[in-house]
């Protein structure tokens, strides 16, 4: 099954400063890559996703970029401000009409970002 | 869009006795995710309905959990005979039918055994 790593574990940055979250994945047959921001005793929200025919998207302060051939992905978060700190999963989805549509999770990022 | 609604939101229970969690998706999605997520870790698959049926369940879904979707509207995750490994965040998630879709969560039922 697919496999997800996701670095680092915990990120503590200044306000104003970028952040950068890495995840790799294991399976070539995922094609669909979101992530999503958590806050305390809620359910992951959606923030950006990502399709395996694009190899980048932005939206506002965030981006995400997609290597297919390394199999790995990336957000980036700029400006960053107190409001950003949660924790962040990034997630490789298989496609939906042969294996669910179903989402591995990696294990999360603690974001910080100190006023 | 009211969003995925889930309840209750905290469930407190003993050892072995049974629990239910219910899940309301977003209206006019047909699929429905469940997952469990325990502290410090990312939420993991259970199963996923399309409409009433479920298509497929984890190896995590031991035989003491069932879940139902009759009617392809709200759907039941039951927990027979709990033990103290099933303490965790169970989260329902709903999308579209159509080709990588987001799934959309609710903000999930705390289960703690006692």
């Amino acid at each position: 099954g697919e496999n997800v790593e996701q670095h680092p574990s915990t990120l503590s940055v200044q306000e104003g400063d970028s952040a950068v979250i890495k995840c790799t994945y294991s399976d070539s047959a995922s094609n669909y890559f979101p992530w999503y921001k958590q806050e305390l005793g809620k359910g992951p929200q959606l923030i950006i996703d990502i399709r395996s025919n694009v190899g980048e998207k932005k939206d506002q302060r965030i981006a995400v970029t997609l290597n297919k051939t390394a199999k790995h992905f990336s957000l980036h978060i700029t400006e960053t401000q107190p409001e950003d700190s949660a924790v962040y999963f990034c997630a490789a989805s298989t496609p939906i009409y042969t294996n669910a549509g179903k989402s591995t999770f990696g294990d999360g990022t603690t974001l910080t970002v100190k006023p | 869009d009211t969003g995925v609604s889930q309840d209750p939101r905290h469930k407190i229970t003993k050892r072995g006795q049974n629990v239910t969690f219910r899940c309301d998706p977003i209206s006019e999605h047909n699929r429905l995710y469940w997952y469990r997520q325990t502290l410090g870790q990312g939420p993991e698959f259970l199963t996923y309905f399309q409409n009433e049926a479920q298509l497929e369940k984890s190896r995590l879904l031991s035989d003491r959990f069932s879940a139902e979707r009759p009617k392809g509207s709200f759907s039941t995750l039951e927990i027979q005979r709990t033990e103290q490994g099933d303490s965790a965040m169970y989260l329902c998630a709903s999308s579209t039918g159509t080709v990588n879709q987001p799934q959309h969560f609710g903000d999930g039922t705390r289960l703690s055994i006692l």
